[in-house]
């Protein structure tokens, strides 16, 4: 089945550490996105990519890196420069034309 | 302002109401238009999508746009406690980044 793979599902840092997360797709799609949910707050857009070797930043890429040097994947480092990273990180792809977003299960990262 | 408002709820209903979920915005680009439910510690799985204004019905679900009065609304018939969930409305000009709304949360009571 093709779909979105996260990992780890539960994460856990402790301060001035970095970490990465894992984001992998089978569903050949080009555009991959990280996205990170706050209780009230909605999801905020971190980083994006539409193609290989090619990324930008959202509303809120501040203490966070991304790579993209395979089309399957798009991993996401929290740096010790973010400030407040405990939050429930979503990993998307999405197809050429329009059909919405597919999500990965998310990642929970919590600061210990 | 943001650029999309959504009530957060939490909205409880009994078994078999009808629904009501909304989303205004203020961006008049939005063409794409989408809604999203979420269970509790899982990703968002797309429900519904709808291209520029009118109505779209799938099984008890129906979608609504208003792009004059920049509305977008949700309809859930008979509602069963499956239904439980957070909805987030979703749109988009470009078909390249997706804006979210903050979700409102639906209880289903049996």
């Amino acid at each position: 089945d093709g779909g979105i793979t996260q990992s780890p599902k539960y994460l856990f840092r402790k301060e001035g550490q970095n970490v990465t997360l894992s984001c992998e797709q089978n569903l050949n799609h080009d555009a991959m996105y990280w996205y990170r949910q706050d209780p009230g707050q909605g999801l905020r857009l971190i980083y994006y990519s539409q193609i290989v070797n090619d990324f930008q930043k959202g509303d809120i890429a501040e203490g966070y890196s991304v790579s993209r040097e395979k089309k399957e994947s798009f991993p996401l480092t929290v740096t010790s420069a973010q400030k407040n990273p405990t939050a429930f990180y979503l990993c998307a792809s999405k197809a050429g034309g329009y059909y919405g977003y597919t999500f990965g299960s998310g990642t929970r990262l919590t600061v210990v | 302002q943001k650029e999309v408002e959504q009530d957060p709820g939490p909205l409880s209903v009994p078994e078999g109401a009808i629904v009501s979920l909304n989303c205004t915005y203020s961006n008049s680009a939005f063409q794409y238009f989408m809604w999203y439910r979420q269970y509790s510690r899982k990703g968002p799985e797309l429900l519904m999508y709808t291209y520029s204004s009118g109505n779209k019905e799938d099984g008890r679900f129906t979608a609504q746009v208003d792009k004059s009065s920049k509305y977008i609304s949700l309809f859930i018939r008979d509602s069963q406690p499956s239904d439980s969930a957070t909805y987030l409305c979703a749109m988009d000009s470009s078909a390249s980044k997706i804006i979210f709304g903050s979700g409102t949360r639906l209880s289903i009571r049996p």
